[in-house]
C-alpha cells in the first residue's frame, strides 16, 4: 500500500516557466513533509520541508504548499532552470518517528 | 569526511551468495538510515539507527536482511542468500538526531544479483 503517491512519473517544462510537482498521501498521522532532488548516479539531496502546522514554506525559487484536508502537497519552482532537471521525491513522516515514507518520484525536465 | 560514503559502488553477485554493503556516515551524525530503490520505484525505507541501536527494523524485507552499526559510525547492511529481487540501489543516509528531515545521502551501492 503506497502511503505517499506521486502520480506523475514525468514532467516537462519550458525554461523560465513554473514547474508544479504534486504529491498525495493517505495517512492523516503524517505531520512532516519533505522534498528531495536526485541527479543520476547521486544520492538524493534535501530541498525543502514543511510541517503540518503550516500551509506554505518558501525558499528562494522553491515553494511547498500543504493542503491537509486534501492530503496533498505540491512543490512549485519559479522560474524553472535547466539545472533543475532531476527526479523529485516527496516524503512524509509521523510525529516522533524517523521513518520517512518516500513517493516514487517525478522526473522533471526543464527545456532550454 | 565531507559526506556520506558507501562501498562498494557496484556489486554483482550470484543468486544465493551473501553480500555486505558498507556505509560511512558524516562524522557526528547520530542517526543513520538505509533505503532501497528498485528500478522504476521510489525509495523504500529499510531501517534506521539511533546511535548503535535500531529502534525500527520494520522495513527489512525478510530475515535474510540484517544491519548493524558500531561506534556510532560505520554501518553494514548484510543480505544473506541473495535473490534476484534483491537487485536494487541501496542508499544510506545520515543526519543529526534533532534534524531527521535533513538527511544526507550517499551515492548508493548498485547491487545486481544474477
Amino acid at each position: 500500500d503506497q502511503q505517499v503517491k506521486q502520480n506523475s512519473p514525468s514532467l516537462s517544462v519550458q525554461e523560465g516557466r513554473i514547474s508544479i510537482l504534486n504529491c498525495d498521501y493517505t495517512n492523516s498521522m503524517f505531520d512532516y513533509f519533505l522534498w528531495y532532488k536526485k541527479y543520476p548516479a547521486e544520492g538524493p539531496t534535501f530541498l525543502i520541508s514543511i510541517s503540518s502546522i503550516k500551509d506554505k514554506n518558501e525558499d528562494g525559487r522553491f515553494t511547498v504548499f500543504l493542503n491537509k484536508s486534501a492530503k496533498h502537497l505540491s512543490l512549485h519552482i519559479v522560474p524553472s532552470q535547466p539545472g533543475d532537471s532531476a527526479v523529485y521525491f516527496c516524503a512524509a513522516s509521523g510525529a516522533g518517528t524517523y521513518k520517512y515514507i518516500f513517493g516514487t518520484g517525478t522526473r522533471l525536465k526543464v527545456l532550454a | 569526511g565531507a559526506g556520506v560514503s558507501q562501498s562498494p559502488s557496484n556489486k554483482v553477485t550470484e543468486k544465493g551468495k551473501d553480500v555486505e554493503l558498507r556505509c560511512d556516515p558524516i562524522s557526528g551524525h547520530t542517526a543513520l538510515y538505509w533505503y532501497r530503490q528498485r528500478l522504476g520505484q521510489g525509495l523504500e525505507f529499510l531501517i534506521y539507527f539511533q546511535g548503535n541501536s535500531a529502534p525500527d527494523k520494520s522495513g527489512l524485507p525478510s530475515d535474510r536482511f540484517s544491519a548493524e552499526r558500531t561506534g556510532e559510525s560505520v554501518s553494514t547492511l548484510t543480505i544473506q542468500r541473495t535473490q534476484q529481487e534483491d537487485s536494487a540501489v541501496y542508499l544510506c543516509a545520515s543526519s543529526f538526531l534533532a534534524a531527521p528531515e535533513t538527511q544526507y545521502f550517499g551515492p548508493g551501492t548498485r547491487l545486481l544479483v544474477l
